[in-house]
């Protein structure tokens, strides 16, 4: 079965810091994988997916993943970290043939100025 | 730009009561889904919907759960009697081909049961 596991529930950097959110997935088959932002009271937001090809994924708003087959991981990134940026962050799989997506707990980014 | 809506934003309901929650995709989309976030938890998969029926559904999805497409643009998830737990957040997603693509996600509707 498919599952995601995000390490860190909060994390806080200061204002001009690396972000870097961790995401492991388990799966059997190849997967596709994704991160979604969620600002206050608005909906899930698509930040960038990996399909297939590149491993190293750019997304809106200066941010990128690198799928890591060998460490089942994609890790999501961006150098330097603007107050606009707090907000919680999703990464999801989907697998095989299916629809759904299988999200992880979630991690709240907090930036400080 | 389009995007998924969803209302209401919030309703609170007696435990027993029915509920439903109304969504509309955007308008080209052919895949609905339901998707549910208990607070604290995480979100989580409740049914997919291509063609007029359902084409996945979790096991969280049982018979107290029902979605229907009553029209061209309306995408309804009813609860027929509701339980206090399931009070969460419950977002409406659609996409263009299903698959690997993008799921645009609505809002939520903050569900509460008393």
């Amino acid at each position: 079965a498919q599952s995601v596991t995000q390490l860190g529930s909060h994390v806080s950097v200061s204002e001009g810091a690396l972000v870097l959110l961790r995401c492991n997935y388990s799966s059997s088959v190849p997967p596709y994988l994704f991160w979604y932002v969620q600002y206050p009271n608005q909906g899930l937001q698509l930040l960038l997916k990996y399909t297939t090809g590149a491993t190293l994924v750019k997304g809106i708003n200066g941010f990128e993943a690198e799928f890591k087959k060998s460490e089942t991981s994609f890790h999501l990134t961006k150098p330097s970290a603007h107050m606009s940026d707090a907000a919680e962050y999703f990464c999801a799989v989907i697998t095989g043939g299916y629809n759904k997506l299988i999200f992880g707990a979630g991690t709240r980014l907090a930036v400080h100025p | 730009e389009p995007e998924v809506t969803q209302t209401p934003s919030h309703q609170v309901t007696q435990m027993g009561q029915e509920v439903i929650l109304r969504c509309v995709p955007i308008s080209n989309h052919l895949y609905f889904y339901w998707y549910r976030q208990i607070l604290g938890q995480k979100v989580e998969f409740l049914v997919s919907f291509y063609n007029n029926e359902i084409s996945e559904k979790s096991e969280i999805f049982d018979d107290q759960f029902s979605v229907e497409r009553p029209d061209g643009s309306n995408f309804t998830l009813k609860i027929r009697s509701t339980k206090l737990e399931d009070s969460a957040m419950y977002f409406c997603a659609s996409s263009s081909q299903g698959g690997m693509n993008e799921q645009f996600f609505g809002p939520g509707t903050r569900l509460t049961v008393l």
